[in-house]
Order: structure tokens, then C-alpha cells, then sequence
């Protein structure tokens, strides 16, 4: 049981590049999302899906974008990479149990550095 | 819409005293969850406790106590015994049933002196 996975740990792009964030748990959880953290911040819901095939955006939408296909991978996809965008990005997982939600699982996160 | 406020980004507390970290929510939902989450200095988020709205009793997790007052929507963290390990950054956060996502307050740095 490896958790929530990431990948890569640490990321340079050029600006206006694209690359795609990959995320993986194997818990069979239903919820998913992705958040950014930037330095001495809080973490910022980028999108979060709670199945295969939904997605939704969260608070700082703008300039990625995400799928779900299967129930185990939520990858984000940043489009034309922009210094703003230069962040420490974490996934996470959750399952739901009604009518009280439940613990979130972290990844370590990865560190993206746009110049 | 659901809203968390974390007001005091730095604490410095001696060691062995306790602290209580604030937070304070907004909602609508009458069915909600509240965490504390701890992010040392090597970055990893560490889940530390959780309170439903409908529990009926404090969530308590070793030395960590979430103080739940409903009324006044806070959710404080109690840490008893501080140690020199404490020393991390502290999130609350929340998420309502009706909504899927969970958001995150700005957090507080916690500092322990010896």
C-alpha cells in the first residue's frame, strides 16, 4: 500500500512550456485533488474530482487543467507554464463515508520552479 | 460558502507549556468536518485530528485536543506538553458534506523554545 504517489519530486520548466503532474493512490478512494502551496502560504485548491470521469475546480483554477479516467490516477496538466505558477504542488486523496467526511491523504509533493 | 481563518501566523511558546492554536469557520452546512493538519520544515503534511460537526465530544488524539464550539464556529488545536519536535507550520482546515473539496486555512507557525 504505497499511499498517494507523485511524480516528479522536483520539476524546472521554462516559461510557456506544458508538462503534466502525475498523481496515483491506491486506497480505492473516491475523492481526489490537487493544491498548490506557495512560500509561507497556505495550500490553495487547484481541482478536485470525487470519481472517475468528474472533475471540478477549486479556489485558483486558471492555467491547468485535470482528468480522471480511473479511479487510481488524477494528473494536472499545466498548459503554458508562467512564473506564477512556480509552487510546491500536492496531491491528495480522501474516501467518503456519509454523512461525515474523512480523513485527506497528502503525497509528498512536487516542486515546480518556472523561470 | 465555506471559509477558514487561521489568525496568529507565528507562535513562540517554551517548552512543556500548552498551546492552543486558533481557528475560527464559516459555513452554512449543518454538516461539516474540521482537521489540523502539521507540515514540518521537510514539507509533508501530517494529519493530526478530526472533528465532525455532529460528535458529540471533543476529538482528542494523544496530546493533541480539538476545542469544538460550535456556536462560536472555532475549532481551536490544544497541544499539551509542547516538545522542541512541535516546532511546524499548522493548517485547519474544512470541508461540508454538500461540497466535496477541502479548504485550508493560512496557518501559524509554531515555534518551541527550549
Amino acid at each position: 500500500n504505497a499511499g498517494v504517489t507523485q511524480t516528479p519530486k522536483f520539476q524546472v520548466l521554462k516559461t510557456g512550456q506544458s508538462m503534466t503532474l502525475q498523481c496515483a493512490q491506491d486506497m480505492n478512494h473516491e475523492y481526489m485533488s490537487w493544491y498548490r502551496q506557495d512560500p509561507g502560504m497556505g495550500l490553495r485548491l487547484i481541482h478536485y474530482s470525487v470519481g472517475a470521469g468528474i472533475t471540478d475546480q477549486g479556489e485558483v483554477p486558471n492555467g491547468y487543467n485535470v482528468s480522471r479516467s480511473t479511479t487510481e490516477d488524477f494528473p494536472l496538466r499545466l498548459l503554458s507554464a508562467a512564473p506564477s505558477q512556480t509552487s510546491v504542488y500536492f496531491c491528495a486523496s480522501r474516501r467518503n463515508r456519509d454523512p461525515q467526511p474523512y480523513e485527506q491523504y497528502f503525497g509528498p509533493g512536487t516542486r515546480l520552479t518556472v523561470t | 460558502a465555506q471559509k477558514i481563518t487561521q489568525t496568529q501566523p507565528g507562535m513562540f511558546v517554551q517548552e512543556k507549556e500548552a498551546v492552543t492554536l486558533d481557528c475560527t469557520y464559516d459555513t452554512s452546512d449543518p454538516s461539516y468536518g474540521l482537521f489540523w493538519y502539521k507540515q514540518p520544515s521537510s514539507g509533508e503534511m501530517i494529519f493530526l485530528i478530526y472533528q465532525g460537526s455532529y460528535d458529540q465530544q471533543n476529538a482528542t488524539e494523544g496530546r493533541y485536543s480539538l476545542n469544538f464550539q460550535k456556536a462560536r464556529k472555532s475549532a481551536n488545536l490544544v497541544i499539551s506538553a509542547s516538545q522542541l519536535g512541535d516546532s511546524a507550520m499548522y493548517f485547519c482546515a474544512m470541508t461540508e458534506s454538500s461540497a466535496s473539496k477541502i479548504i485550508f486555512g493560512s496557518g501559524t507557525r509554531l515555534s518551541i523554545r527550549p
